[in-house]
């Protein structure tokens, strides 16, 4: 499979707990983005790559969000001490540079938090 | 930042009828307005785009226009099929700052037999 893929699918976590996900972009995209996406609603950004350089993070990511990708390839999510309203689906896309053609998205983990 | 607006939240038209979704934005500068289809429980799906140098594009039954002027944008199905119901996300982004894209909230599409 030469498309986007993310591990796990599924994520039910206590609260308070950490929970981290992974994303494999499309090999040769420089570009890497982590949405989050609530029932009804359009996907939020949350933050984005190039390479492994963070170029940007959404307001909305608290500091208990935190992204890597450490060698340019793969990237993880990771989620300190959840709540109630992190429960979403968590998106990730990949492009090549200036987005031409647009993302190519994962399949997404769904979080719950209980 | 850019802030897209999406109506309706929900559309249902009869099989074999037209949609039309319509969007705006606020960024003046955006100059890249794809457009997503997502089925329950699947990923979004780019289905067509637009740039800003054009102000129509048209792939079988999807057309999508453009007007710069008025910063909106809309997506028109015609001889909708019962495929056709998912959930349609327009988006818009600045391709010359190299900018991510954001989203609408969607819009939920049925297709009624």
């Amino acid at each position: 499979d030469t498309g986007v893929s993310q591990d796990p699918r599924h994520k039910i976590t206590k609260r308070g707990q950490n929970v981290t996900f992974r994303c494999d972009p499309i090999s040769e995209h420089n570009r890497l983005y982590w949405y989050r996406q609530t029932l009804g609603q359009g996907p939020e950004f949350l933050t984005y790559f190039q390479n492994e350089a963070q170029l940007e993070k959404s307001r909305l990511l608290s500091d208990r969000f935190s992204a890597e990708r450490p060698k340019g390839s793969f990237s993880t999510l990771e989620i300190q001490r959840t709540e109630q309203g992190d429960s979403a689906m968590y998106l990730c896309a990949s492009s090549l540079v200036a987005g031409i053609d647009g993302y190519t998205f994962g399949s997404g983990t769904r979080l719950t938090v209980v | 930042g850019e802030n897209v607006e999406q109506h309706p939240s929900t559309l249902s038209v009869q099989e074999g009828d037209s949609a039309v979704i319509k969007c705006t934005y606020s960024d003046s500068a955006s100059n890249y307005f794809p457009w997503y289809k997502q089925e329950l429980g699947k990923r979004p799906q780019l289905i067509i785009d637009i740039r800003s140098n054009v102000g129509e594009k048209k792939d079988q039954r999807i057309a999508v226009t453009l007007n710069k002027t008025a910063k909106h944008f809309s997506l028109h199905i015609t001889e909708t099929q019962p495929e056709d119901s998912a959930v349609y996300f327009c988006a818009a982004s600045n391709m010359n700052r190299d900018d991510k894209i954001i989203f609408g909230k969607g819009t939920r599409l049925h297709i009624l037999p």
